[in-house]
Formats: C-alpha cells, sequence, structure tokens
C-alpha cells in the first residue's frame, strides 16, 4: 500500500519546536522498528524502537508512532535542541528472523537558536 | 554494555592493494555481525550478513571475491577490501546482534572510513 507522510530529505527547525520526521517502511512482514541519529562521521545511535504489537511508544523527549496500514513510522522530537541536529534514519526488520536491519532514507534535521 | 568497535576508524590506502576492517562486540557474543556501506549523503546499505563459523551472505550486486569476510570467532568478524579502487572509497559500518538474545536492537560500530587514492 502506498504510505502516507511525506518524507523530507531535510527538515529545519527553531531551537524549541518540536520535529517530525517521517519514514516509509518497505516490507509488510516487518516487526521490529528502530530509529537512529547519525552524526557526521560516526555510526548510528539507537534512539527508540517499536514492535508492531504497538502503534505508540515514548522515551526522553521522543516519540515515535507507527501505522502498519500505511507502513509508516514517525520520529517525534519535543523541544527540539541544536544538540539535536542529525541525520536520522529509521530501520526495519523481522525480529525473530535475525535478519539485518534495512534502513530507509535519512533526514538530515537542522536546529537553529 | 553492547559495546561494538571498528579499527582502524579511518585508512587511507594506494589503489590496487588491499585493506582489513575489523570489527569487534567487546562486551557480549555475536553469532551474526553485518557489515554496511555508506556513501556520502546517503542510506546505510547492507553488503553482507557475516555468520561465526560460516561463510558469509552477500547482498546482490556486492562481489564477494572483492569483499572478503572472515567471523572466526563470537566476537570478531573482519572485512577485507582487495585489490581497492578509488570507487570503494567510503564509510563501512558494522553492526552485532547479542548471542544470548534471540531478538531486538543491533549494536553498530562506529564506523571506519575508507579513502583510496
Amino acid at each position: 500500500g502506498e504510505s502516507v507522510g511525506l518524507h523530507l530529505p531535510t527538515l529545519s527547525v527553531q531551537e524549541g519546536d518540536n520535529s517530525i520526521i517521517n519514514c516509509a517502511y518497505s516490507n509488510s512482514a516487518s516487526d521490529y522498528f528502530i530509529w537512529y541519529k547519525q552524526e557526521s562521521g560516526k555510526g548510528p545511535q539507537f534512539i527508540i524502537d517499536i514492535r508492531s504489537n504497538m502503534d505508540k511508544r515514548q522515551g526522553q523527549r521522543v516519540t515515535v508512532l507507527l501505522n502498519k496500514t500505511v507502513k509508516h513510522l514517525s520520529l517525534q522530537i519535543a523541544a527540539t535542541q541544536p544538540g539535536d541536529s542529525a541525520v536520522y534514519f529509521c530501520a526495519e526488520n523481522i525480529d525473530q528472523a535475525g535478519t539485518a536491519l534495512i534502513f530507509g532514507k535519512g533526514t538530515t534535521l537542522s536546529v537553529s537558536s | 554494555g553492547a559495546v561494538v568497535s571498528q579499527h582502524p576508524s579511518r585508512v587511507i590506502c594506494k589503489s590496487g592493494t588491499s585493506v582489513k576492517i575489523e570489527c569487534r562486540s567487546l562486551d557480549f557474543q555475536a553469532t551474526t555481525m553485518f557489515w554496511y556501506r555508506q556513501f556520502p549523503k546517503q542510506s546505510l546499505m547492507l553488503m553482507a550478513t557475516s555468520n561465526e563459523g560460516s561463510k558469509a551472505t552477500y547482498e546482490q550486486g556486492v562481489e564477494k571475491d572483492k569483499f572478503l569476510i572472515n567471523h572466526a570467532s563470537l566476537t570478531l568478524s573482519t572485512l577485507t577490501v582487495t585489490s581497492a579502487h578509488p570507487e570503494d572509497s567510503s564509510f563501512y559500518i558494522c553492526s552485532a546482534r547479542d548471542h544470548y538474545r534471540t531478538g531486538g536492537e543491533q549494536y553498530f560500530g562506529p564506523g571506519t572510513r575508507l579513502t583510496v587514492t
């Protein structure tokens, strides 16, 4: 099915704003999803994950929403800070299969103060 | 816990030479490790799945004779780029799954920047 929510390669926000980053995933059999943050020259850093039996999960300042009907994932960052500036990737896999994570296209978040 | 290291962090080599990149799980055992490649401003692309004690499984389009993977122990996988060329210049990232967990998070290394001149 088609995904809703436009994937934007870049997102610019002001410090203190809330940020929403969208991702469309590809495999309807995927049951495990993760958001990663990647700073320049570094490996991906785990932010938050969600399994397919949930549609929302909250962490510290971050919330992940999962819409399985349209295969859409979003990451909400509350009170965005300059330190949140990075590239954000969603990733998916079939958890119990032990397969590799498949990464979506990234979104570059720029936070200005 | 759950730390993955890579060595070297960056390497410059001449065209035609080979370079080995190591991926180690420091505080857990990893039956399976994964190798990714990331070109500038692009996403991580899976190259191969490395299983301890068996041959690696390569993704379509990845030459197994060019990218040699060895996973000789539960804490170490190596990727050797043979006869490197400038187009092999990229950021190589490994990840590992905890052997004693049936599911869940994969842990990523810090990446290795390869530049072929």
